[in-house]
């Protein structure tokens, strides 16, 4: 069974750094894409970024250069570290398998995790 | 970057309604669109992908159609546990962006 499970979310004050992890059961994150998506309080959400199985990675402009996506492949787990944190980064993160369908050609978010709370306040 | 602009932002509906939510991607993408549910304090749900491809185990009354700009979901006699919000994505380039959802609501 495909499973998606976060941690680290909490509160953490303006400026102040926070390492999220994912672990993934039921697959192997490094060979797939895997995302991470956000959403804040009452809003809609917000693709953040995304590892590619070579290693490339994206991001959305408003966390570029103070977010980092990385994958531990021996222990399956994927991790987002949010440096520089910002009150604007306050949401529930969600990780997600970015998977391939060969039929289509296309990728899509087929396996959500729970999602993890990340507070940013003084 | 690639803006999904969808529409309605929220709609009223009552149970056996059909009900359409439309897409509009600001560049032609192709079919790389996919569509989500969310219900309140759970995780997105993949619905369709491909723009008209149904996931696995999701009801055949959830459709989508659409090529290049234009998409629509389309629900077939909506049922309770339908109301939700919807959100559309694409996945043609990076970042990988989203609509800004519609809700539906109970008339």
């Amino acid at each position: 069974e495909v499973q998606l499970v976060e941690s680290g979310g909490g509160l953490i004050q303006p400026g102040g750094s926070l390492r999220l992890s994912c672990a993934a059961s039921g697959f192997s994150v490094s060979n797939n894409y895997m995302s991470w998506v956000r959403q804040a309080p009452g809003q809609g959400l917000e693709w953040v970024s995304v590892i590619y199985t070579s290693g490339d990675t994206y991001y959305v402009d408003s966390v570029k250069g103070r977010f980092t996506v990385s994958r531990d492949n021996s222990q399956n787990t994927l991790y987002l570290q949010m440096n520089s944190l910002r009150a604007e980064d306050t949401a529930v993160y969600y990780c997600a398998r970015d998977q391939h369908r060969y039929a289509s050609g296309t990728y899509q978010l087929d396996y959500w995790g729970q999602g993890t709370l990340v507070t940013v306040s003084s | 970057d690639i803006q999904m602009t969808q529409s309605p932002s929220s709609l009223s509906a009552s149970v056996g309604d059909r009900v359409t939510i439309t897409c509009r991607a600001s560049q032609g993408i192709s079919t790389y669109l996919n569509w989500y549910q969310q219900k309140p304090g759970k995780a997105p749900r993949l619905l369709i992908f491909a723009s008209s491809s149904l996931e696995f185990g999701v009801p055949s009354r959830f459709s989508g159609s659409g090529s290049g700009t234009d998409f629509t979901l389309t629900i077939n006699s909506l049922q309770p546990e339908d109301f939700a919000t919807y959100y559309c994505q694409q996945s043609y380039g990076v970042p990988r962006t989203f609509g800004q959802g519609t809700r539906v609501e109970i008339k």
